[in-house]
């Protein structure tokens, strides 16, 4: 009965190499995001979709691809790793975009080799 | 300057003590404030919105100083339970941007 689930837990490519992370939320929310936390542990935000819409891209390299098949998911799809994106990056949901608090997935671990 | 302020840390407080938390923002525009609470190596959990009116959670409460531009949490009696990373974050409208804090990190002792 996991709130915010994201998969994979864990994941280790070399760079170079394309990859999806994928994320799903069972609260019945209509928007989600995209943080990315850095090894400084500085949690960013990248991108956010109200019912399957993209309302915020926050200056992220077009290597990075959201995409919103419906309002419960929302996976990230990056080409062309390179080192800098190591990090570990969580998928969030809210009610709306009206200032609501943000409830968090457990975050993939993505180390670049 | 960064547009949410923390000091890292850590606070080293015994168990029982009563530690706080600031938080300073730049951007009067912003309307909405929260902490979240940060395990290592797990995910933000949001631990209390914060309110002008200031608001209590438990040990925890929280206060806004829009005047100032900070918020506070201040946590009494404090558990072992409670070492953690405490990340204050605000909204900003036009989607629900969160800008978050570098954290603050306490580390509640025997």
């Amino acid at each position: 009965d996991t709130a915010v689930s994201q998969t994979p837990k864990y994941l280790v490519t070399q760079m170079g190499n394309d990859k999806s992370i994928k994320c799903e939320q069972n609260l019945g929310h209509d928007t989600m995001y995209w943080y990315k936390q850095d090894s400084k542990k500085f949690l960013k935000i990248m991108f956010s979709y109200n019912n399957k819409e993209l309302i915020i891209n926050e200056t992220v390299p077009n290597r990075f691809s959201p995409k919103s098949p419906d309002k419960a998911h929302l996976n990230l799809h990056i080409n062309s790793l390179e080192l800098g994106d190591s990090a570990v990056y969580f998928c969030a949901s809210s009610r709306g975009t009206g200032e609501q608090p943000q409830h968090f997935g457990d975050g993939t671990r993505l180390s670049i080799l | 300057r960064k547009e949410v302020e923390q000091d890292p840390g850590p606070f080293n407080v015994p168990e029982g003590a009563t530690v706080a938390f600031n938080c300073t923002y730049s951007n009067s525009a912003s309307q909405s404030f929260f902490w979240y609470r940060q395990d290592c190596r797990k995910e933000p959990k949001l631990l209390m919105s914060v309110y002008s009116s200031g608001n209590e959670d438990g040990r925890f409460t929280a206060q806004l100083n829009r005047a100032s531009q900070y918020i506070s949490l201040l946590i009494r009696d404090s558990k072992l339970s409670d070492s953690a990373t405490y990340l204050c974050a605000k909204s900003t409208g036009g989607g629900n941007k969160l800008t978050f804090g570098t954290g603050t990190q306490l580390k509640v002792e025997l």
